[in-house]
């Protein structure tokens, strides 16, 4: 079992440009997050998903879209991107809502 | 809002001594409380998942114990060793699908 992976590792952007980054899961899992990680701040919710096919905004969701069109894996969508998102950012998946969440290994975003 | 606060930001300790990390959350009606370790560049790895009925979970040299009334959860690791140099991260999960995080904790263990 890979667990959760998530493409690319790092990348660099200019403002305004777009990117996708992509996160796979192999477990099977039914719930699937995308978060974000800033110095001195916890993670941050910015979409989940509770399944295949549906998505859900949480905490930080601005300038962001995702997806969800098949169940291993959650596509986060940056339209026009912004030095705010400069950030690291982390997918996860989970069975059931509640119960742990695996994480993958994050991707470092730059935006200059 | 849950606001989940981490004190001490950072640690440093003696290879062998006990020790304790605190999390401190606002809303008392969680659902579960986790611990997560992070290691430098990486992500996160559960540690222990209590839930809001527990008031402890404990696996080998960790023990996490949870107040709900007092909205404090505790992580102990006896017997500190180099390896468990990292940040250690608390995260609520509240009736709405969200976990809600702290800031964490970064141990450093000295050989």
């Amino acid at each position: 079992n890979a667990g959760v992976t998530q493409t690319p590792k790092f990348r660099v952007l200019k403002t305004g440009q777009s990117m996708t980054l992509l996160c796979a899961q192999d477990m099977n899992h039914e719930y699937m997050y995308w978060y974000r990680q800033d110095p001195g701040m916890g993670l941050r919710l910015i979409h989940y998903s509770v399944g295949e096919g549906t998505t859900a905004k949480g905490e930080v969701p601005d300038g962001y879209n995702v997806s969800r069109l098949k169940k291993q894996n959650f596509l986060l969508g940056l339209e026009s991107a912004a030095p705010s998102q400069t950030s690291v950012y982390f997918c996860a998946s989970s069975y059931y809502d509640g119960e742990t969440q695996y994480f993958g290994p994050g991707t470092r975003l730059l935006v200059l | 809002k849950q606001e989940v606060t981490q004190i001490p930001a950072a640690l440093s300790v003696p290879e062998g001594e006990n020790l304790v990390l605190n999390c401190s959350f606002t809303d008392s009606a969680i659902y579960n409380l986790q611990w997560f370790r992070q290691d430098p560049g990486k992500g996160l790895t559960s540690l222990l998942l209590i839930q809001s009925s527990q008031r402890e979970q404990t696996s080998g040299r960790l023990n996490a114990s949870l107040d709900k009334s007092s909205g404090r959860s505790t992580l102990y690791i006896a017997a500190s060793q180099p390896g468990d140099s990292a940040t250690y991260l608390c995260a609520v999960r509240g009736n709405d699908y969200k976990l809600s995080f702290g800031a964490g904790t970064t141990v450093t263990v000295r050989a």
